[in-house]
C-alpha cells in the first residue's frame, strides 16, 4: 500500500525555468509533510518541510504548497539549476502516540536540469 | 558538527551469508533509524530507536534482521541469513526527538548474489 505516491518518475528542465515535482498521498492522518534532495552515492538530505495547518511555505528557490482537499503537495523551484539535479523525495508524517512520528517516502522523482 | 557516519559504503555477499552495518550518529541525537531503500522505492523504515529503546520496528523482518543500540550511542543492523532481495542501499538516520528533519548517513550498498 503506497501512501506516499510521486507518479513522474523523471523530469527535464532548462535552466532558469521553473520545476514542479509533484506529490500525492492518501493517509488523511498524515500532519506534515517533507521533501528530501537526494545526490548520487549520498544520503538523502532534508529540503523543505510543510506543516498540514499550511497551505505554503518559502525557503529561497524552493516553494512547498499542499492542497489537503486533494491530498496534494508539490514542489517549486525557480529558478532551477544545474546543481539541483537529484532524485527527490516527498514524504509525509504522522503521529503514532508517545511523541513519536512515522515518516513514510514516496518513491522519488529523478530532476534533471539541463543547461 | 559532523554527520552520520556508517560502514562499510559497499559489501558483496553470497546468499545464506551474514552481514552487519555500522552507525554513528550526530552528537546528541537521541532518535535513530534504520532505512531500506531498493533500487527504484523509496526509503522503508526498518526499525527506529529512541536512546536504546525501540519505538518501532513493525517493517523489520525479524526472522532474518536484527539491530541493536547499545548505550544509546552507536547502532548495528544485522542480516543472517542473506536472500537475493536484501540487495539494497541501507541509511541509518538521526534526528533530535520532536525534529522532523532526519539527517541521514551516505548508506551502505548491499549486493547479495
Amino acid at each position: 500500500d503506497q501512501q506516499v505516491k510521486q507518479n513522474s518518475p523523471s523530469l527535464s528542465v532548462q535552466e532558469g525555468r521553473i520545476s514542479i515535482l509533484n506529490c500525492d498521498y492518501t493517509n488523511s492522518m498524515f500532519d506534515y509533510f517533507l521533501w528530501y534532495k537526494k545526490y548520487p552515492a549520498e544520503g538523502p538530505t532534508f529540503l523543505i518541510s510543510i506543516s498540514s495547518i499550511k497551505d505554503k511555505n518559502e525557503d529561497g528557490r524552493f516553494t512547498v504548497f499542499l492542497n489537503k482537499s486533494a491530498k496534494h503537495l508539490s514542489l517549486h523551484i525557480v529558478p532551477s539549476q544545474p546543481g539541483d539535479s537529484a532524485v527527490y523525495f516527498c514524504a509525509a508524517s504522522a503521529g503514532r502516540g508517545g511523541g513519536y512520528q512515522k515518516v513514510t517516502f514516496g518513491t522519488g522523482t529523478k530532476l534533471q536540469v539541463i543547461p | 558538527e559532523a554527520g552520520v557516519a556508517q560502514s562499510p559504503r559497499y559489501k558483496i555477499i553470497e546468499k545464506r551469508q551474514s552481514v552487519a552495518f555500522w552507525c554513528n550518529p550526530i552528537s546528541g541525537h537521541a532518535t535513530l533509524y534504520w532505512y531500506q531503500q531498493i533500487l527504484g522505492q523509496g526509503p522503508k523504515l526498518l526499525i527506529q530507536f529512541q536512546n536504546n529503546g525501540v519505538v518501532d520496528d513493525s517493517q523489520l523482518p525479524k526472522d532474518r534482521f536484527s539491530a541493536e543500540r547499545l548505550k544509546g550511542v552507536d547502532s548495528t543492523l544485522k542480516i543472517q541469513p542473506a536472500k537475493l532481495e536484501d540487495s539494497a542501499v541501507y541509511l541509518c538516520a538521526s534526528s533530535p526527538r520532536g525534529n522532523y528533519g532526519y539527517t541521514f548517513g551516505s548508506g551502505t550498498r548491499l549486493t547479495v548474489v
